[in-house]
């Protein structure tokens, strides 16, 4: 299985808006509203941020939200704040019952 | 609330075996899939494969026929064995608890840095 195909590197200035796709196929993001994202901070586990394609865990700020059209997800992150300086990660359930992460996206606040 | 926690050992020899164990405090094993991810230096995360709490596993299917994760519910516990390692190996090794349906991993361990080396 190929992992989700992401844009390596997105940056917006402090204030605006960014958005990052997830790309997958049938069998994975495009079959299933199962795709979840995650952000890594340098040498910090991943933290959950979004589920099933456009839930919020609790604690997690309204500025991020997830969306889905057909086979690409998407995380759009609004008020670009300097803590959100990450690399970004999705991942689907596939049809094989497997998970797949996709390749990450630097995200810089310029 | 719930606290996952990897160990073993930071060092393997190539053609050994890897074997890390996850212990889950401040909640049951019951009722989730155990996941366990990797991230080699400087690359993204890869997932490996999971243990459902009643015993049923899957696997990532380019690591299958190296890979086991089994869970010791009376230990609130769940292991990884990887074995005939190489280089290509290391990485931060992550435990997590997946939700079931609509599956994610909503709690991580902070992981473990593993080496294969001679």
């Amino acid at each position: 299985q190929s992992a989700l195909t992401q844009p390596a590197s997105v940056s917006g200035s402090p204030g605006q808006s960014i958005t990052i796709s997830c790309t997958g196929t049938s069998s994975d993001v495009g079959g299933y509203n199962y795709v979840s994202w995650y952000q890594q901070h340098p040498g910090e586990a991943p933290k959950l941020m979004i589920f099933e394609v456009s839930n919020r865990p609790s604690g997690v700020s309204n500025r991020f939200s997830g969306s889905k059209s057909g086979n690409t997800a998407s995380l759009t992150i609004s008020g670009l704040q300097a803590e959100d300086e990450a690399d970004y990660y999705c991942t689907s359930y596939t049809s094989s019952s497997t998970r797949l992460f996709g390749g990450g996206t630097k995200l810089t606040v310029l | 609330q719930v606290h996952l926690q990897e160990s073993g050992p930071g060092l393997v020899k190539p053609s050994e075996t890897l074997s890390l164990t996850c212990t889950v405090s401040g909640g049951s094993i019951s009722g989730y899939f155990w996941s366990w991810i990797r991230q080699p230096p400087g690359q993204g995360l890869e997932w490996i494969g999971y243990s459902h709490y009643s015993g049923s596993t899957n696997y990532n299917p380019s690591l299958r026929s190296r890979v086991t994760i089994s869970v010791d519910t009376s230990k609130n516990q769940f292991s990884l064995k990887l074995i005939s390692v190489t280089a290509a190996d290391t990485a931060v090794y992550y435990c997590a608890r997946e939700v079931p349906t609509p599956y994610y991993m909503d709690i991580w361990g902070k992981g473990t840095t593993v080496t294969v080396s001679s």
